[in-house]
Formats: structure tokens, sequence, C-alpha cells
């Protein structure tokens, strides 16, 4: 069965700052990997996402993640962060097992702090 | 911008007692899912349903839950006897395709919580 593992559970980044979010995970064969992210109060949005291709893969607000496979790492990196970024951050690997719905598995998150 | 709509925000509810939580897929959605999320807790995976029965269901849905679709636009969550520690953030996500290539979108979760 896959896991995830996210061992930041808080990190503090200073407005501006670069950033970069830890996960990694086990999975048997090439994992389906995302990344969301929660704002207080909201749901669960998508930011990126890797299937295959690319390992660099670019997502929504500044946001970009690099699948190493040597590594079992999926980590999202900012270049300069954004107050509005403060969230909880959720690591997910998917297994696809070609038909059906499937389900992610996450971690267990990293709650992100901006500083001005 | 369709977004998955979920009711009620908040619930509070007596150990023993059925609570259902509510749900409104994105309208041509065709994959439905629940998670949920004990304080603190990492978000897991209950189960996901589609052509109106459950594709996979994961360890923690058991006896005590079940999911339907009754109409054409809701999908429910069904507690039949709530324990404590089945309190927690519930969330429902719907996809336009199968699978993990289709990106989940969440609703904004409800919380429930058992006395």
């Amino acid at each position: 069965a896959q896991s995830v593992t996210q061992p930041d559970i808080h990190i503090t980044v200073s407005e501006g700052a670069s950033l970069e979010l830890r996960c990694n995970y086990s999975y048997g064969a090439t994992p389906y990997l995302f990344w969301y992210v929660q704002s207080p109060g909201q749901g669960l949005q998508l930011l990126l996402k890797y299937f295959s291709g690319d390992t660099l893969v670019q997502g929504i607000k500044g946001f970009e993640a690099e699948f190493k496979r040597s590594q079992s790492s999926f980590n999202l990196r900012k270049p300069s962060v954004h107050w509005s970024d403060a969230a909880e951050y959720f690591c997910a690997v998917g297994a696809y097992s070609g038909g059906g719905a499937d389900g992610l598995t996450f971690g267990k998150g990293t709650h992100l702090i901006i500083q001005p | 911008e369709p977004e998955v709509t979920q009711t009620p925000s908040h619930q509070v509810t007596q150990m023993g007692q059925e609570v259902i939580l509510r749900c409104v897929p994105i309208s041509n959605h065709l994959y439905f899912y629940w998670y949920r999320q004990i304080l603190g807790q990492k978000v897991e995976f209950l189960v996901s349903f589609y052509n109106n029965e459950i594709s996979e269901k994961s360890e923690i849905f058991d006896d005590q839950f079940s999911v339907e679709r009754p109409d054409g636009s809701n999908f429910t969550l069904k507690i039949r006897s709530t324990k404590l520690e089945d309190s927690a953030m519930y969330f429902c996500a719907s996809s336009g395709l199968a699978g993990v290539t289709g990106e989940l979108f969440f609703g904004e979760g409800s919380r429930l919580t058992v006395l």
C-alpha cells in the first residue's frame, strides 16, 4: 500500500523568501503525485500534479514541484512567498488500477506560516 | 466557477445518533468521494462511488457508514450510530474522470462533533 510522509508539521517563512515543502512517498510502481492546499475554512484545492513526463511540474499560484524517483520525493517549491500563501499543504499519492474511482493517500500536512 | 457544496458546515450530535452529511458535486462529474480528517491528523480516504455503486472503500468505511446518491444531484454519507471517534471534518469530492487522472474538486467540509 502507498504512503506519504511530510516530515515538517510547521514551517515559518518570511514574506518574499523562498519555500520548499518536503514530501516523501512509498509506492511500488510509478506514483501519481499531487499537492493540495487548504486555506482556513476552505476545501482542498489542487496546486499541481505529476503523472509522467517532465519531472518538474508547474502549478497554480507560482508553485512548482520536482519528482525525484531516486529519492522517492516530490517537494513543493516557490521562489518568493506571499502572505496569502499561509495555509495547510498536503502531498498525496494515488494508484491507478485501470478502472473505477481510486482514492488518494494524503500526508499529514505542513502548516505554512508567513512572517511579515 | 462550479464548486462542490456541503451541508451542514457543522453538526453536533450525541453518541449513538444517526447523521447524514450532504454533498452536491459538480453537475457533470461522475465520480464521487468522501474523505475525513480527524483534528490534527491526515486526510483519509473513506469511499469512492461511481455509476450508483461503491467503487472502492477503506478499512475505515465499516458497516456503520453508507453512501447514497438519492437523486441526480445529491451525494450523501450516513453514519448509522455515531461514536466519539467519528468526530472529524468530512470532505466530499467529485471528479469528471476516472481514477487519479481526473482532478478531485473538494467541498469546504462538514465538521462533525460527537458528544
